[in-house]
């Protein structure tokens, strides 16, 4: 099993809708979560990190599921300026020096 | 500025020559890591230094040298370049202290023909 799955996408989605983004990852030692965004040919991006009770900022909603060791993040209301590739982040144990990396789900927002 | 600096941003070499590629931050952290990325295979670690003095191999590191020459600065070096090794090439950093994740430089892309 992969660290870090996701679906690869493309989710092709028209402004102003609700998509999800589902992640699951190997290592229940895992403690620190993460989505991070990536626009084309760019650097990736900290969009939020994932906390246990689930939050949210703005349109985005992160939720985490400990005991099926799942990831979502939920963005409502969709922009064009959405369209990228979202990465799903894990950081195993408080002193781990490495962040896991899954292979980024694409998001194309149509008009 | 950007507080992550790599260069050069794109880069065309031949095969078997040796190039660097540079990475510099103004975050004052202490954590640097050069990671790769290919379509369809993500992000993956080549090689990632704790301070001045700790250097550690990542999961793809044949092929790779590194360097830390300050606490700024980690350079990567291809010693003999080979066509596989073109690909888009990220340096980042990150802060034990803080739960921030990491912070990425604009990325170099490598051709080697």
């Amino acid at each position: 099993r992969k660290e870090v799955e996701q679906d690869p996408g493309p989710f092709n989605v028209p402004e102003g809708a609700t998509v999800a983004f589902n992640c699951t990852y190997s290592n229940s030692a895992s403690q620190s979560f993460f989505w991070y965004r990536q626009d084309c040919r760019k650097e990736p991006k900290l969009l939020m990190s994932v906390y246990s009770s689930g939050n949210e900022d703005g349109r985005f909603t992160a939720q985490l599921n400990r005991a099926s060791q799942y990831i979502s993040l939920l963005i409502r209301d969709s922009k064009l300026s959405d369209s990228a590739t979202y990465l799903c982040v894990v950081k195993s144990g408080a002193g781990s020096y490495q962040l896991t990396f899954g292979k980024g789900t694409k998001l194309s927002v149509i008009p | 500025d950007a507080d992550v600096t790599q260069t050069p941003r794109n880069r065309i070499t031949k095969t078997g020559k040796r190039i660097m590629l540079e990475c510099s931050q103004t975050k004052g952290h202490d954590r640097m890591y050069w990671y790769r990325q290919d379509p369809g295979l993500g992000l993956r670690l080549i090689y990632y230094s704790f301070d001045v003095k700790d250097i550690n191999k990542g999961e793809i590191s044949d092929g790779y040298s590194v360097s830390r020459q300050a606490q700024a600065k980690f350079s990567l070096s291809l010693e003999s370049a080979i066509p596989n090794q073109t690909a888009l090439y990220f340096c980042a950093t990150s802060d034990l202290t803080r739960n921030y994740g990491y912070t990425f430089g604009s990325g170099t892309r490598l051709t080697v023909v």
